[in-house]
């Protein structure tokens, strides 16, 4: 089944403590995107990859790392949490198409930073 | 990207068809329409999308005005699976820039299918 895996699916942590959540697709598919979401605030991009080893920032990246060493994997690293990344992530990836903007979403990894 | 104006929230009954509207009168000619919905919390999922013509899928159908300043999402036969958050986007296609995907999701409308 075509899919975006990621995990954990939840996370309850602690500040400072850092964390790492993976995102992987079957699809081949180029793009690699992660979002977050708050009540509010819609979603919002925090990294994004165009293809492995190439990756760029999106509108809100202090306090994340991405890589992309592989096709399929995009983990979304958080070198020391805080309360303020307390958050709804998601992890999306799309086809080669001309714009990226038909993306396949994952299910989801809702993070507590305590 | 365009801005885009939708109703904070709609009902439909099971079985008839759900209509979407979305306002968006400052699209320029290369921007398209997409539609996403997102089930409680579940990741979004795309729905549609156009340039001009209207089109179909397998999930709903997509009327887009002449003058492209609105545009309608129609579910034909929403059953209680389709309650869910939906959103409008305009986005240009671009050959280049930075701004490749960047999905910007606004408020939505709130679709309410009841038995």
């Amino acid at each position: 089944e075509a899919q975006v895996t990621q995990n954990p699916r939840y996370l309850i942590t602690v500040t400072g403590k850092k964390l790492t959540v993976t995102c992987s697709q079957n699809m081949n598919h180029e793009y690699m995107s992660w979002y977050r979401q708050d009540p509010g605030l819609g979603l919002r991009q925090i990294y994004y990859s165009m293809n492995v080893e190439v990756t760029d920032k999106g509108d809100v990246p202090e306090g994340y790392k991405v890589s992309r060493k592989e096709k399929r994997n995009f983990p979304l690293i958080l070198e020391s949490p805080s309360p303020n990344q307390t958050s709804l992530y998601f992890c999306a990836s799309s086809p080669r198409t001309i714009s990226y903007n038909e993306q396949f979403f994952g299910p989801g990894t809702r993070l507590t930073v305590l | 990207d365009a801005k885009t104006t939708q109703p904070t929230s709609m009902d439909c009954a099971e079985g008839r068809a759900a209509n979407l509207p979305c306002n968006h009168s400052t699209i320029s000619g290369n921007e398209y329409v997409y539609w996403y919905r997102q089930i409680h919390s579940q990741g979004p999922q795309y729905i549609i999308h156009g340039l001009k013509n209207n089109e179909t899928n397998e999930m709903a159908s997509l009327i887009i005005t002449e003058d492209r300043k609105s545009s309608t999402l129609i579910l034909p036969h929403a059953t209680l699976r389709d309650t869910a958050v939906y959103y409008c986007i305009v986005r240009v296609v671009r050959a280049g820039g930075t701004s490749y995907g960047k999905l910007t999701f606004g408020q939505g409308t709130i679709l309410t299918v009841h038995p």
